[in-house]
């Protein structure tokens, strides 16, 4: 199985703020790589995926970038309603898998 | 615009068979275009993936469970299902189903999760 590790598990950070975080996948994925957010209570949503392409209807402040095995997500400004759980997932073989999600945290 | 609603037992007792329902709106879930799958996430844990069932319904499953999942369509309902059979505690969990593309690897849209717990 490709594992997949996140960092860092959390971020605490500001509105305005530049966050990044990092995926790494455990072999190469070439750019086999989605990203989500997650809010409390809610089913995850679709941001990002083979790496950088941008999901319809996401603000372009996200922006994914890497390949190999290492990958990474930018929020360029972060809004109030970016504060949420992150998971990356890789999309080259089965089983799928995902990381195990950056909370990204009102400071 | 494809929309999924997930159905089904809250409780499950262990060692007995988890069978969740998706009904699938918006689309033909026989279609070409569409794979369909199931992912839980245990409260407060992070996402697992379990299953994948193709439009040509081929199956894939996550070798962890693969002894006891299956996954099926009912194109004569547009639903698909998820049945768990030997469920203990590590079972309980929000169980999402979701379209997966399989030209790109992604999941979307997803259900918007139902938890099943796994009781003594």
């Amino acid at each position: 199985d490709i594992q997949m590790t996140q960092s860092p598990s959390s971020v605490s950070a500001s509105v305005g703020d530049r966050v990044t975080i990092t995926c790494r996948a455990s072999e190469a994925l070439s750019s086999w790589l989605v990203w989500y957010q997650q809010k409390p209570g809610k089913a995850p949503r679709l941001l990002i995926y083979l790496a950088s392409s941008l999901q319809s209807g996401v603000p372009s402040r996200f922006s994914g970038s890497g390949s190999g095995t290492d990958f990474t997500l930018t929020i360029s400004s972060l809004q109030p309603e970016d504060f949420a759980t992150y998971y990356c997932q890789q999309a080259k073989s089965f089983p799928l898998t995902f990381g195990g999600g950056t909370k990204v945290e009102i400071k | 615009q494809l929309q999924l609603q997930e159905s089904g037992p809250g409780l499950v007792k262990s060692s007995e068979t988890l069978s969740l329902t998706c009904t699938v709106s918006g689309g033909s879930i026989s279609s070409s275009s569409y794979s369909w799958g199931w992912i839980r996430q245990p409260p407060g844990e992070g996402l697992e993936w379990i299953g994948i069932i193709s439009y040509s319904e081929d199956t894939y499953y996550n070798p962890s469970l693969k002894s006891r999942v299956t996954v099926s369509v009912d194109t004569s309902r547009n639903q698909f299902s998820l049945k768990l059979t030997s469920v203990t505690a590590a079972d309980t969990a929000v169980y999402h189903c979701v379209h997966w593309s399989m030209s790109a690897g992604w999941f979307d849209p997803w259900g918007q999760g139902t938890l099943v717990t796994v009781s003594s």
